[in-house]
């Protein structure tokens, strides 16, 4: 069965903090894919990154990277000297292959409020 | 593009009414879902649909209804609404799973 678990459900950290957010997945796929999702106050998802699983680079994309360990099924999601516009909802998932019926597993999802 | 285009945006039902959230996309894509998404809570998978003809239920089914006649719309049917049914839908869609899914922009909807 497939599985995505975000254990920290509220984050506070003030402005210019560091602050990773965990993500723990399941699956006895041999290849899949890892995403993640921002949800701001607005309510809109915006998509973030994807990675594969055959892919365990990690990857930085200015303020944000992403740590991509198979032998822990974790992706984690790191953001660096935060600021308040990265407050959000923000959640990781998990894709499958083609024919595997559902397609998408989401997260509960991590609420990260940053203080000014 | 226009993406996936959800509508209404809003709606207020009363307790047993039926109504129609209408979903539409325009990137040709096999996958489309419908989550909602109960206040401060995740996304729950309530159906999907892997191509035209071809639904399958998700985490929450009960009380929703869906069809897929062409791979462009994917309309969900609220049978008998119900105050438990007050939620954010999402509509979705990915060309595979190893691509992202696009998401509408929701629909917010009160039962009373």
């Amino acid at each position: 069965a497939q599985k995505v678990t975000q254990a920290q459900t509220e984050i506070s950290v003030v402005e210019k903090e560091d602050v990773t957010l965990d993500c723990v997945y399941e699956t006895r796929d041999t290849t899949y894919y890892l995403f993640w999702y921002k949800q701001p106050p607005s309510g809109e998802l915006v998509f973030l990154i994807r990675r594969n699983s055959f892919d365990e680079q990690n990857e930085i994309s200015g303020r944000y990277s992403w740590n991509f360990q198979k032998s822990t099924s974790s992706f984690n999601f790191t953001i660096t000297a935060s600021q308040v516009v990265d407050s959000a909802v923000y959640f990781c998932a998990l894709g499958r292959r083609p024919n595997t019926g559902n397609q998408f597993y989401f997260g509960t999802g991590t609420s990260l409020t940053v203080i000014p | 593009n226009a993406g996936v285009t959800q509508t209404p945006k809003f709606r207020i039902l009363k307790i047993g009414q039926s109504m129609t959230l209408q979903c539409t996309q325009d990137m040709n894509h096999n996958y489309m879902y419908w989550y909602r998404q109960d206040p401060g809570m995740g996304l729950k998978l309530i159906y999907y649909s892997v191509g035209a003809g071809i639904t399958d239920k998700g985490e929450v089914p009960n009380g929703y209804n869906v069809s897929r006649s062409t791979t462009e719309d994917f309309p969900l049917r609220l049978l008998s609404a119900a105050p438990s049914q007050t939620s954010v839908y999402f509509c979705a869609s990915s060309y595979l799973g190893r691509t992202e899914a696009f998401f509408g922009q929701g629909t917010r909807l009160t039962v009373v």
